[in-house]
């Protein structure tokens, strides 16, 4: 089993349409979540940091921890075309490993 | 600076044949690491390393050997490429403990 659970869509919205994409992890040690951000035929790119639980907003993308129940959400308010690519969740474990979800491809059609 | 850079960009192998992908980071960071990337799968850790001399094995390591003599490069070996091993390649490095890679462009992998 993966440590970080992520469905992979694909997703597809019409512009302006609120994304909302889920993670779910398992171990409880983790406190780092990150979501990375890859466009087709690149390497992935921070989008998002954030530690324990909480929201984090960020223009028009804001990150959700709930370690109660070890969810991650990303929400990306006014979908723009630009926005289309695959969003990976991640957390960081205490060894500093990396453990990323299988990503979820976005599609926002104009 | 370049950030990470890694080459080639593709790659076709035969079964059998051996290979080294380079990866070099030129923002001083501690931490480096190979991850494979395929359909559904998400990105694997392969190898790590948390500085120069010091390296370990991650989720999928099998097939692969790394060395790192500097703290600039980390090449990835593959032994003997097998079907099995045809995927994206990313390399990335971090200042360590932190959450936030750097990758590189990728290296488009097949073996036939």
């Amino acid at each position: 089993q993966k440590e970080v659970e992520q469905d992979p869509g694909p997703l597809s919205v019409p512009e302006g349409a609120i994304v909302s994409l889920n993670c779910t992890y398992s171990n409880s040690a983790f406190q780092y979540f990150m979501w990375y951000r890859q466009y087709s035929r690149k390497g992935p790119e921070l989008l998002m940091y954030t530690y324990s639980s909480g929201n984090k907003e960020d223009g028009r993308f804001t990150a959700q921890v709930d370690k109660s129940s070890k969810y991650i959400s990303l929400f990306i308010r006014d979908s723009q075309p630009s926005d289309s690519a695959t969003y990976l969740c991640a957390s960081l474990s205490n060894d500093y490993k990396l453990s990323f979800g299988a990503g979820t491809t976005v599609t926002v059609r104009a | 600076n370049a950030g990470v850079t890694q080459t080639p960009k593709f790659q076709v192998l035969k079964t059998g044949q051996s290979m080294t992908l380079q990866c070099a980071q030129d923002m001083n960071h501690e931490y480096m690491s190979w991850y494979r990337q395929d359909p559904g799968m998400g990105l694997r850790l392969i190898h790590y390393s948390v500085g120069a001399g010091i390296t370990d094995q991650g989720e999928v390591p099998n097939g692969y050997n790394v060395s790192r003599s500097t703290t600039e490069d980390f090449p990835l070996r593959l032994l003997s490429a097998a079907p099995s091993q045809t995927s994206v390649y990313f390399c990335a490095s971090s200042y360590r403990g932190q959450g936030e890679a750097f990758f590189g462009q990728g290296t488009r992998l097949t073996v036939v």
